[in-house]
């Protein structure tokens, strides 16, 4: 299995630009999520999905977009960068149901907004 | 918001050293879990203890839980070099959290030198 995988690993925009970061796992996992990780700091959370259609906010929401048409792919888009969006993203997956699993981890995509 | 917060913020020692960090949280949790990063990678899943468990071991590291005091220490025996990471603290929180909606603290930068 590639577990968790994310593209690209590094992106430079410009202040306004739009994207779209990759994020696929194939472990078949339910739970699905987005997190920032600024210098000196946890990870926050973006956005998550419990499964295919089902999508929610998390901490910090703002300026990003989420989808999950499919299990396996979870996008995050950038809809007007800024500069503040400049840090690195980790998207993670898990199974589901109630018991509590760990999350696995994609390698990041380091984003700066120029 | 931050829910875990860790202590120390950075700790160096000698191989064959113990390395002990803190986790201190602020709402009641069904589990608490330790991640590991290396530099510039994504996280690592070590441990996860419930909030019924008071201890745990995997290997060389020992989790406990004191959920009175809502804390938790992570102890790493016998440290080699390769322990060099940041090692993050990562709760649920009983109200609204879930396997995907993980609040992580600030983490402890290890340094382990050889």
């Amino acid at each position: 299995n590639a577990g968790v995988t994310q593209t690209p690993k590094f992106q430079v925009l410009k202040t306004g630009q739009s994207m779209t970061l990759q994020c696929a796992q194939d472990m078949n996992h339910e739970y699905m999520s987005w997190y920032r990780q600024d210098p000196g700091m946890g990870l926050r959370l973006i956005h998550y999905s419990v499964g295919a259609g089902i999508t929610d906010q998390g901490e910090v929401p703002n300026g990003y977009n989420v989808s999950r048409s499919t299990t396996e792919d979870f996008p995050l888009r950038l809809l007007s960068a800024a500069p503040s969006q400049t840090s690195v993203y980790f998207c993670a997956s898990s199974y589901g149901g109630g018991r509590p699993y760990e999350q696995y981890f994609g390698p990041g995509t380091r984003l700066t907004v120029t | 918001s931050q829910q875990g917060e860790e202590d120390p913020q950075a700790l160096s020692i000698q191989e064959g050293e113990n390395a002990t960090m803190n986790c201190s949280y602020k709402t009641s949790i069904n589990n608490l879990q330790w991640y590991r990063q290396n530099s510039g990678r994504g996280l690592v899943h070590l441990i996860l203890i419930r909030s019924n468990e008071r201890e745990k071991h995997s290997g060389r590291l020992r989790v406990t839980l004191d959920t009175s005091k809502k804390s938790s220490s992570l102890l790493i025996t016998a440290s080699r070099a390769a322990d060099t990471a940041s090692y993050f603290c990562a709760t649920d929180g009983r109200s609204g959290g879930s396997n995907y909606k993980l609040t992580f603290g600030k983490g402890t930068l290890l340094t382990v030198n050889p």
